[in-house]
């Protein structure tokens, strides 16, 4: 079965464009999640969705950065103006519903904005 | 809010046995899982505890004390493979499926 999937695996950027990171979820899974992952802060949750509504988005750093989920197989991460300080590495996951339920992580996009 | 620690940094030899302590504090507790992550890749879950007590998967345990807000992950039988970042993450009642990550623990398994 496939996992999930994120794209692009790696991106190198200057500072002030946009960025956009895409996810797909595994197939059935009803909640996506979004991280941000450094060497100082650790994995830090940004925003997740249920059923692609969001449903907590305080981790979002600030309004530079936006997500969406328009439908069940698809989400996106946008960073725009994108900045030095945004350089990290960004994990999508998903799960399903249930106590005991683990979340399933993508590969990851490596982000570094110069 | 949680305030979960771990330590930072481990050493360990191969075949021996290590236990790599998490701590919480949080109300409303509702499950921790243990994820483990090797160097440039995702995290993979490895367990998952909410009653207190011990869960065992093969080589790998988790234990927990609700009361003490104490668990730890115990790994035998050392593999060079294992070397690898511990994380340990606590879900709360209420947050749907949102759980919060430790900084986790970075094991070196030496020959």
């Amino acid at each position: 079965d496939a996992g999930v999937i994120q794209s692009p695996r790696h991106e190198v950027t200057e500072m002030g464009q946009e960025v956009t990171l895409r996810c797909k979820p595994i197939s059935g899974h009803d909640y996506l999640f979004w991280y941000r992952q450094t060497m100082m802060r650790g994995l830090e949750l940004l925003i997740y969705f249920n059923n692609n509504v969001p449903i907590d988005d305080s981790g979002m750093p600030e309004d530079r950065f936006s997500a969406k989920m328009p439908n069940a197989s698809f989400s996106t991460l946008k960073i725009q103006p994108s900045e030095p300080r945004d350089s990290a590495v960004y994990f999508c996951a998903s799960s399903t519903s249930g106590a005991n339920q683990p979340q399933h992580f993508g590969d990851g996009t490596r982000l570094s904005i110069l | 809010g949680q305030n979960i620690d771990q330590p930072t940094e481990m050493t360990a030899t191969e075949g021996a046995i290590v236990q790599i302590n998490c701590t919480y504090q949080t109300s409303g507790f509702n499950g921790l899982f243990w994820y483990q992550q090797h160097a440039g890749e995702a995290p993979t879950f490895l367990s998952y505890n909410v009653l207190d007590g011990l869960e065992e998967k093969g080589r790998f345990s988790s234990f927990l004390s609700r009361s003490k807000g104490y668990s730890y992950l115990l790994l035998k039988e050392l593999q060079m493979k294992d070397s690898a970042s511990y994380l340990c993450a606590v879900r709360l009642r209420g947050g749907y499926q949102k759980v919060t990550f430790g900084i986790g623990t970075k094991l070196q398994v030496i020959p």
